[in-house]
């Protein structure tokens, strides 16, 4: 079975910690990506990974940065967060395109309220 | 740009009932993928369809269908005698197949939550 797991459902963090979200995924696929999801917004893409070590910016970047150093890994970092980044945060992964499906699997999210 | 609404914010019926949750793309592309997702309120989104845009066939799944019409560009998603269990946020996405390195792009329309009451 396809498996996308978060570290931590619900986390509670003050204005200005430094916050790390995990994300491990067992189908040694390629790409990882890191979603933001709100009320009337839907899902918005953060940032994503290719490849180890390779990122790139999402539609809404501002605030967060990421980690890829092995392939089955992907942190999603809030440097310093911010109240307005109170969010659910869902992980999720996918093979390379034109070598499997073009499904993408998902994680169960992560609560981060921000105080 | 591409773009996927829901116009249908809540939904609210009782069971057995049939519903159609509304989805409704902007795309300049000429291939492009669309999906339908459920999160129920573990909060994992789960894979339900995938459909290319030369492909217009409507398909059943049990209590399941989708209409995709590209003349109006939309991709409806209907259930047939409604559950309790269908319950959940269902979101509708596009992807077009510009890679970015190899790695496709998900645009998400704003999600139907769906109620099903008994």
């Amino acid at each position: 079975d396809v498996k996308v797991t978060q570290s931590s459902r619900y986390l509670v963090k003050r204005t200005g910690e430094k916050v790390f979200l995990e994300c491990v995924q067992d189908m040694d696929h390629e790409n990882m990506f890191w979603y933001r999801q709100d009320p009337g917004l839907g899902l918005r893409l953060i940032y994503f990974s290719y490849d180890v070590k390779m990122k790139e910016k999402g539609d809404i970047p501002e605030g967060y940065s990421v980690s890829r150093e092995k392939k089955e890994r992907f942190s999603l970092i809030l440097e310093s967060a911010s109240t307005n980044q109170t969010s659910m945060y869902l992980c999720a992964s996918s093979p390379r395109l034109r070598t499997a499906g073009n499904t993408i699997y998902f994680g169960e999210g992560s609560w981060l309220t921000v105080v | 740009a591409q773009k996927v609404t829901q116009a249908q914010t809540e939904i609210s019926v009782v069971e057995k009932e049939d519903v159609t949750l509304d989805c409704v793309y902007e795309t300049r592309d000429t291939t492009y993928y669309l999906f339908w997702y459920k999160q129920p309120p573990s909060g994992e989104l789960v894979f339900l369809i995938r459909r290319n845009s030369f492909d217009e066939q409507n398909e059943i799944s049990g209590r399941y269908s989708w209409n995709f019409q590209k003349s109006t560009s939309s991709f409806n998603f209907t259930i047939t005698a409604s559950q309790v269990v269908d319950s959940a946020v269902y979101f509708c996405a596009l992807r077009t197949v510009e890679l970015i390195q190899g790695a496709q792009k998900l645009v998400f329309g704003q999600g139907t939550r769906l109620t099903i009451n008994p």
